[in-house]
């Protein structure tokens, strides 16, 4: 079951912050966040196991409400190195993940 | 830093022919995946691997796609008869524990169906 994220694309300018939404229809295990460049392999940011949990490194940061089987993740006064597109990968209980359609973040000098 | 190796970084084929895309996982993981990624759009998973079979894979994959894993280290994907449609990025991951798997993923293999 592919989770859903919104939204599908986003522009921002240089220092301006941004939230990426990723949501379930079936209960969730974990939440991983990966950011992909153009031409490149999707990268790993973070992994959320617990309800309610909230983790983060550097500006950016996630939130996993396990009852809501919701996650946001939040990127705060952006960069241009933030650019990309980030995709959330859900685990429903003993089932291996899947990535959600992506969202395209474009930050702008 | 360990990392996921995979061959070829591209390859070209006619409609219709077998292609065998390989994988290096990092040694001590024990899952390993293959997704896809056609230009553009999302990543599809495709097949985990998991003590030397097959624990998960998606609705397309038995229509075209066969996973080995022939020694120790090599884990392959067979796409056979191949058709333009299965023009994509193909990407291998591999990850320590199910659910809470942290994915390491290869650079991929890009395939062009002519």
């Amino acid at each position: 079951q592919q989770p859903v994220q919104s939204p599908q694309a986003v522009i921002l300018r240089e220092g301006e912050d941004a939230v990426i939404n990723c949501s379930s229809s079936k209960a969730l295990y974990s939440v991983h966040w990966y950011r992909q460049k153009h031409g490149e392999a999707p990268v790993f940011l973070m992994i959320l196991l617990k309800g309610g949990e909230q983790k983060g490194h550097d500006k950016i940061s996630a939130s996993f409400n396990e009852k809501k089987q919701q996650s946001s993740l939040y990127l705060t006064a952006s960069q241009l190195s933030y650019s990309g597109t980030y995709f959330c990968g859900t685990a429903i209980y003993g089932q291996n993940f899947v990535f959600g359609p992506g969202t395209r973040l474009s930050v702008l000098p | 830093e360990p990392e996921v190796t995979q061959t070829p970084s591209h390859q070209v084929t006619q409609m219709g022919q077998e292609v065998i895309l390989r994988c290096v996982p990092i040694s001590n993981h024990l899952y390993f995946y293959w997704y896809r990624q056609i230009l553009g759009q999302k990543v599809e998973f495709l097949v985990s691997f998991y003590n030397n079979e097959i624990s998960e894979k998606s609705e397309i994959f038995d229509d075209q796609f066969s996973v080995e894993r022939p020694d120790g280290s090599n884990f392959t994907l067979k796409i056979r008869s191949t058709k333009l449609e299965d023009s994509a990025m193909y990407f291998c991951a591999s990850g320590g524990a199910a659910g809470a798997n942290v994915l390491t993923f290869g650079a991929g293999s890009r395939l062009t169906v002519l």
